[in-house]
């Protein structure tokens, strides 16, 4: 089936430092979404983008969060600076028309 | 608004014997109804989805019935297995939601020998 790649698999940076995550969606997909998910919790929704632009953010897309896809590559996840709580595993998922998902294997981010 | 009610956090339960996991939500349209399961240190996958035509979806041996008098989504299989231990989220999908799929807090599903 369709399949969503994430890089890297994993990720470990010192607090404070600048991290992006990138999605590689679905090749024809125009819907794309970041979730954020702490180690034992519930997968929590950070933000999703059409056209170009965040459609809708949750309370846990912090201002040190930001977004893109330029020029229809990488879909990105970029945190600067870095906070310890930021530590989790961050899922990208991609959707053709706005409804069923399909989601990446995740980046591991681990903030020291 | 939209959003979706999961009332379990953790489900155990002995192999062989039936699964239900509550699923209730709240819509302004006509939504579309998902579960996904995400098995430990994997990606959450599409395990079902709810038909316009109302048919009852099935895969994998789970099925759910849509059924809008109660708002209601539950996940249904008849006979556990072991290698149904995972955590299990209900999402629902609406017009006007911004293209969002709005996700339940997720069920722990333990299936013990």
């Amino acid at each position: 089936g369709p399949k969503v790649l994430q890089i890297p698999s994993h990720q470990i940076i010192d607090m404070g430092q600048m991290v992006t995550l990138n999605c590689d969606p679905v090749s024809n997909h125009l819907y794309f979404y970041w979730y954020k998910q702490i180690l034992g919790q519930q997968m929590e929704f950070l933000v999703n983008f059409y056209n170009g632009k965040v459609m809708e953010k949750s309370k846990l897309f912090k201002d040190q969060f930001s977004v893109e896809r330029p020029d229809g590559s990488y879909f990105t996840l970029k945190i600067q600076p870095t906070a310890l709580e930021d530590s989790a595993v961050y899922f990208c998922a991609s959707s053709l028309l706005g409804a069923e998902q399909f989601f990446g294997p995740g980046t591991r981010l681990t903030v020291l | 608004g939209d959003s979706v009610t999961q009332t379990e956090g953790l489900v155990t339960l002995t192999e062989g014997l039936p699964v239900m996991l509550n699923c209730t939500y709240q819509s302004t349209y006509s939504p579309f109804l998902f579960w996904y399961v995400q098995h430990l240190n994997e990606a959450p996958k599409l395990l079902l989805k709810s038909f316009t035509d109302n048919k009852r979806p099935e895969h994998q041996g789970f099925h759910a019935t849509l059924h809008k008098s109660s708002s209601s989504f539950h996940l249904q299989k008849s006979s556990a297995q072991l290698s149904d231990s995972a955590l299990y989220y209900c999402a629902l999908s609406d017009i006007g939601s911004n293209n969002r799929i709005f996700f339940g807090d997720g069920t722990q599903l333990v299936v013990k020998p």
